[in-house]
Order: C-alpha cells, then sequence, then structure tokens
C-alpha cells in the first residue's frame, strides 16, 4: 500500500540552528498539506500545495519558515532559526487533488526537539 | 472562521462498554466533517467521513457518527470497544467556503482497559 513518506522521523537542534524536514507523498498526488501537531494538540495547517504552487500559506511562519515543492512531487519544510516553541510533531500529507471528497493520506511526521 | 471543539481529552473505559465522544464545531456554511485516529506509533488515519446525505455515517471498525446540524455536532459512537481500539482520534471539520483547511480538534486520548 503506497505511503507518505517522512524523514527525519526524530530530530535534535539547538535554538537559533537550522532544521529541514523532507517529505515525498503518494503517487500521483498533486497535492501536499504540511501541518504542525503541538503535544497534546490537534494538528494545524502550515502550508498547502497543488503541483508546484502554494495555494495556502496564511498559517506559515514566513520569518523563519519556509517550504517549497520544486518539482511538484517531494516537498521540504526548513526553519531558520529554530525556537524553543518550534517544538513539536511536523506532519506531512497529501491528496489526489483539492476537492473536498479526497482523503488526506498522512505521514508518520518528524518530531522536532529544540533545545 | 471555522473551529472545533472536543469536549473529553481523555476517555478510560473497560473492554465492552459503549463509546461515544464529542464533536461540536464551529462554522456558518455547508460543511464536511471527518474523524481521524491514530493508533499508537501508528500515523493518522481517516475513520469516517461525512459530506451530505444520510447523517449517519459508518466507518471502519464498527464506528459510526452522526451529523447533527441543529446541534453542530458528529459525535462518534462505537457500541462495544475493544483494547485495539486504544488511540487518540480526533474531529475534523473543512468548510465549503473555507478553502481546503482541514481544522482539526484537540483530540480525545481513548483508553481501553482489557
Amino acid at each position: 500500500e503506497a505511503e507518505v513518506a517522512q524523514s527525519p522521523r526524530y530530530k535534535i537542534t539547538e535554538k537559533s540552528q537550522a532544521v529541514a524536514f523532507w517529505c515525498d507523498p503518494i503517487s500521483g498526488h498533486a497535492t501536499l498539506y504540511w501541518y504542525r501537531q503541538i503535544l497534546g494538540q490537534g494538528p494545524e495547517l502550515l502550508v498547502q500545495f497543488q503541483d508546484e504552487s502554494v495555494v495556502d500559506d496564511s498559517q506559515l511562519p514566513k520569518d523563519r519558515f519556509s517550504a517549497e515543492r520544486l518539482k511538484g512531487v517531494d516537498s521540504t519544510l526548513k526553519i531558520q532559526p529554530a525556537e524553543l516553541g518550534d517544538s513539536a510533531m511536523y506532519l506531512c500529507a497529501s491528496s489526489f487533488g483539492q476537492a473536498n471528497y479526497n482523503e488526506q493520506f498522512f505521514g508518520p511526521g518528524t518530531r522536532l526537539t529544540v533545545l | 472562521a471555522q473551529s472545533v471543539s472536543q469536549h473529553n481529552h481523555h476517555v478510560i473505559l473497560s473492554e465492552a462498554a459503549s463509546l461515544e465522544l464529542g464533536c461540536n464545531y464551529s462554522y456558518g456554511g455547508t460543511v464536511n466533517l471527518f474523524w481521524y485516529v491514530q493508533y499508537p506509533g501508528q500515523h493518522l488515519q481517516l475513520l469516517l467521513k461525512y459530506f451530505s446525505g444520510d447523517p449517519l455515517v459508518k466507518g471502519i471498525k464498527g464506528f459510526e457518527a452522526e451529523f447533527i446540524k441543529s446541534k453542530f455536532s458528529f459525535n462518534l459512537r462505537k457500541p462495544s470497544v475493544q483494547w485495539s481500539d486504544t488511540a487518540e482520534y480526533f474531529c475534523a471539520v473543512k468548510g465549503n467556503n473555507a478553502g481546503n483547511m482541514l481544522t482539526f480538534g484537540g483530540g480525545t486520548r481513548l483508553m481501553v482497559k482489557p
């Protein structure tokens, strides 16, 4: 069964350092999402791509976060510099398209700890 | 803006007990509603969804949810839980006029005692 792949699974970094997370969506899925899940809360959407274009990044803290999906396939989420409050699980999801009936499939996530 | 509220953060049940997890949403228009589950050590997966039609939706593993529009609710139910239902459950809403943003509730952690 096809799955969304993410790496690394765990990342520990010191504040002010740069970190990057990678996501490979299910083959053929045009829509890709990055979520942040703080411990004890539900996931919150950071950015949504349709192919290589950003559809929604209204919740992305653009002073330190950036996301790209250059070829419309895999994607990278970067934080520079990392802050203590960025400690969270970063989830990637993909769907066949943007329509509401398209199910979002989630990856295993990258757990970030900022010291 | 849309929001989702899950009233119970932690629920502990014995096997064979009945389950009902509350979910209320806030949104002024037509909504699509979802329940996701995250089993220990696994990723989020879809349990069931409501788009239109019959407000009683049946999902995998014997779960069902009922959309009550007048109460802005989408509660999850299961008549008899099993130890393997131990997981965290998330309710989510997507408003038809809110782009494609899926908004999640805070989650309910269910523990089923054998």
